[in-house]
């Protein structure tokens, strides 16, 4: 158990719709990370927020968006999801932002949220 | 070009044998961090060990080492006295300062009795 968790485990929902994923990190981290994994593009770095605030992002499609609360959970919300949004979406903690002298921080993944859309 | 690269999509072998999982990384960054992780098929992330660019010993956690060459750009992980339970995708990843994970593409991993 990584100390990461993540709600919820599946979810299935049809073209169109909206869902939001939960995550919670690691007691002490600040950083928290969010990558899709799917077949064909492998696991892909989507966002980061580091004690609130959008750190980096990477590839994450504009109808994705992210935040992160003050108690340092953090939400992932996709919406008008396509068949191609199906895929396992993991949230990560670390403990430092990435920047110099943090770059190294072992990130954490939670169990995934495994979306399939129909 | 691909930061990482791990070039043996499968590889298989016996139960108590040793089985070196290869990974060369691309970096200018003279700060960077490499990791490896286990995703068995129940599909969570298992981080398993981690190099950092400026250690000058081979990172070892238990019957996990990484074989880190520095010059040659490789972090190769070595699992000696494989298990059943080693049955598993090994992904090797790199950040470097300021960046995210970069994630190779991964090599599947089958332990046989």
């Amino acid at each position: 158990d990584s100390g990461v968790t993540q709600t919820p485990k599946h979810l299935i929902t049809a073209t169109g719709q909206r869902v939001t994923l939960r995550c919670s990190p690691r007691s002490g981290d600040l950083s928290v990370y969010w990558y899709q994994q799917s077949l064909d593009q492998g696991l892909q770095f989507l966002i980061q927020y580091y004690n609130g605030e959008e750190r980096a992002k990477g590839n994450i499609l504009e109808r994705f968006s992210a935040q992160q609360f003050p108690d340092l959970h953090s939400e992932l919300n996709l919406s008008s999801l396509e068949l191609g949004d199906s895929a396992l979406y993991f949230c990560a903690s670390s403990v430092g932002s990435g920047l110099a002298g943090t770059s190294t921080d072992t990130q954490y993944f939670g169990p995934g949220t495994r979306l399939t859309v129909l | 070009a691909q930061k990482i690269t791990q070039t043996q999509p499968g590889m298989f072998v016996q139960e108590k044998e040793a089985v070196t999982l290869d990974c060369t990384y691309d970096t200018s960054d003279p700060s960077y961090g490499l990791f490896w992780y286990k995703q068995p098929s129940s599909g969570e992330m298992i981080f398993l060990i981690y190099q950092g660019s400026y250690d000058q010993q081979n990172a070892t956690e238990g019957r996990y080492s990484l074989n880190f060459q520095k010059a040659r750009k490789s972090a190769n992980l070595v699992i000696s006295a494989s298990q059943l339970g080693d049955s598993a995708m090994y992904f090797c990843a790199m950040r470097e300062t300021g960046t995210a994970l970069i994630f190779g593409k991964g090599t599947t991993l089958s332990v046989s009795s």
